[in-house]
């Protein structure tokens, strides 16, 4: 059964900072590893998807790496800004059947 | 394109009565998916949809029927609500399987009584 681990639950920065979001999973043999973001109330948005076969996929100031041999995933973010304040969740989709398993997700606060 | 919509956003329910989520999405993806969201659980998938008049049971099926008649509409019941159903309910879609990115709707807020 697929695992997924986000540490910390929480995060608090001062604006500007580079941050880096972890992400666990305990099956390594994970289709894609999927990173998505959570306001306040609303619904998930995807923001990044990182193929089995990839090690990074950038977007923006986002970047994500994969490393399956260890079973993790990192979310970089670039040069914070308070709107980048959300709920950040990881997925991995097992290679058989039909379920995405989340992690809980870490709630990041970047401050003016 | 309105993406994925869910009617209602709100409801509160007395034990033991029934309603329906209704779930729409216009980008004619062939799955969706009904999640619920908790504190301490995360994201848990109820039943999912692989194409028009299909339907499979997820990771928390019990006490939810679902149906999609249609392909753009994918509906969830609860036909004897209890407490423990209190939760967020996110519907989503996706053009190919669950490996594939899923758009999500804003989430209905049920609270049972």
């Amino acid at each position: 059964k697929q695992e997924v681990t986000q540490i910390p639950a929480a995060l608090s920065v001062p604006e500007g900072e580079n941050l880096v979001l972890n992400c666990s999973f305990t099956d390594s043999a994970i289709y894609n590893l999927q990173w998505f973001r959570q306001d306040p109330g609303k619904g998930l948005t995807s923001l990044l998807l990182i193929q089995s076969s990839q090690r990074e996929q950038t977007s923006g100031r986002l970047n994500a790496s994969l490393d399956k041999s260890s079973g993790r995933s990192t979310l970089y973010i670039a040069a914070s800004q308070p709107g980048d304040s959300a709920t950040y969740l990881c997925a991995a989709p097992r290679t058989s059947g039909s379920r995405l398993t989340f992690g809980e997700g870490t709630q990041l606060t970047v401050n003016p | 394109n309105a993406g994925v919509t869910q009617t209602p956003k709100f409801r509160v329910l007395k034990t033991g009565q029934s309603m329906t989520l209704l779930c729409a999405q216009d980008m004619n993806h062939e799955y969706m998916y009904w999640y619920r969201q908790d504190p301490g659980m995360g994201l848990r998938l109820i039943h999912y949809s692989v194409g028009e008049g299909t339907t499979a049971k997820g990771e928390v099926p019990d006490g939810y029927n679902v149906s999609r008649l249609k392909k753009q509409n994918f509906l969830l019941g609860l036909e004897s609500a209890a407490p423990s159903q209190t939760s967020v309910y996110f519907c989503a879609s996706s053009y190919g399987g669950p490996w594939e990115t899923q758009y999500f709707g804003p989430g209905t807020r049920l609270l049972v009584l």
